[in-house]
């Protein structure tokens, strides 16, 4: 497929959990962005990837939450010990270009709607 | 601290009628202005958006409104249908020279279009 694809769709775990999730984002794109959505609410950022390089991770709320991009394609987001208030939608989205060259289309995926029980 | 405040949270419109969203931002170095829209169970899709270089932006029945010196900006979306039903939300970026380009989104705005 031509779009951002996320995998799981859907996670169910139990507190106190780990949990992946993973993104593969566009292509040849350079930017990778992981966002968190609670209910009801915008998307928040969480943390920014330049090819394999992690620019800016001042969105993770907790040293629980971990992201890589080993070779700058796919991502994962692993989330340690789950608690309930991390539930919400995660939602990858890539861009052609780096952050600084110019302004380009965020391209978001389907999310994983995580559910910590 | 919200950076983008969106307004109203939900939004009900006759098919026909003329929806508008308002957004309201306090960073003077936002220079990316975009709205996304999100049905149920997908990720938010661009809509539209505009820099703050122009006043408006018009792409077939969905309009940008900006004004600068309020640091507000609006969605209007014409002749509104059924399948414009979703949740809208404006967004915000810093200057492209910036590495920092995170969106950041308002709280999103439901809108209903009924028959």
């Amino acid at each position: 497929g031509a779009g951002v694809s996320q995998s799981p769709r859907y996670k169910v775990a139990k507190r106190g959990q780990d949990v992946a999730l993973r993104c593969d984002p566009i292509s040849g794109h350079v930017s990778l962005f992981w966002y968190q959505q609670a209910l009801g609410q915008g998307p928040e950022f969480l943390t920014y990837f330049q090819n394999e390089a992690q620019l800016d991770k001042s969105g993770l709320p907790s040293d629980r939450f971990f992201a890589e991009r080993p070779e700058g394609s796919v991502s994962t987001l692993k989330i340690q010990r789950t608690q309930q208030e991390d539930s919400a939608v995660y939602l990858c989205a890539s861009s052609l270009e780096e952050l600084g060259f110019s302004y380009n289309e965020q391209f978001f995926g389907p999310g994983t709607r995580l559910t910590v029980l | 601290q919200q950076q983008v405040k969106q307004s109203p949270q939900s939004l009900i419109v006759q098919k026909g009628g003329i929806s508008i969203i308002n957004c309201a931002y306090e960073n003077t170095a936002f220079d990316y202005f975009p709205w996304y829209q999100q049905f149920p169970g997908k990720g938010p899709a661009l809509l539209i958006a505009i820099r703050p270089d122009v006043s408006e932006k018009k792409e077939g029945r969905f309009t940008i409104s900006f004004n600068k010196s309020a640091k507000q900006f609006s969605l209007h979306i014409m002749d509104s249908q059924p399948g414009d039903s979703a949740t809208y939300f404006c967004a915000a970026a810093l200057d492209r020279g910036s590495t920092l380009g995170r969106l950041y989104f308002g709280r999103g705005t439901q809108l209903t279009v009924w028959p």
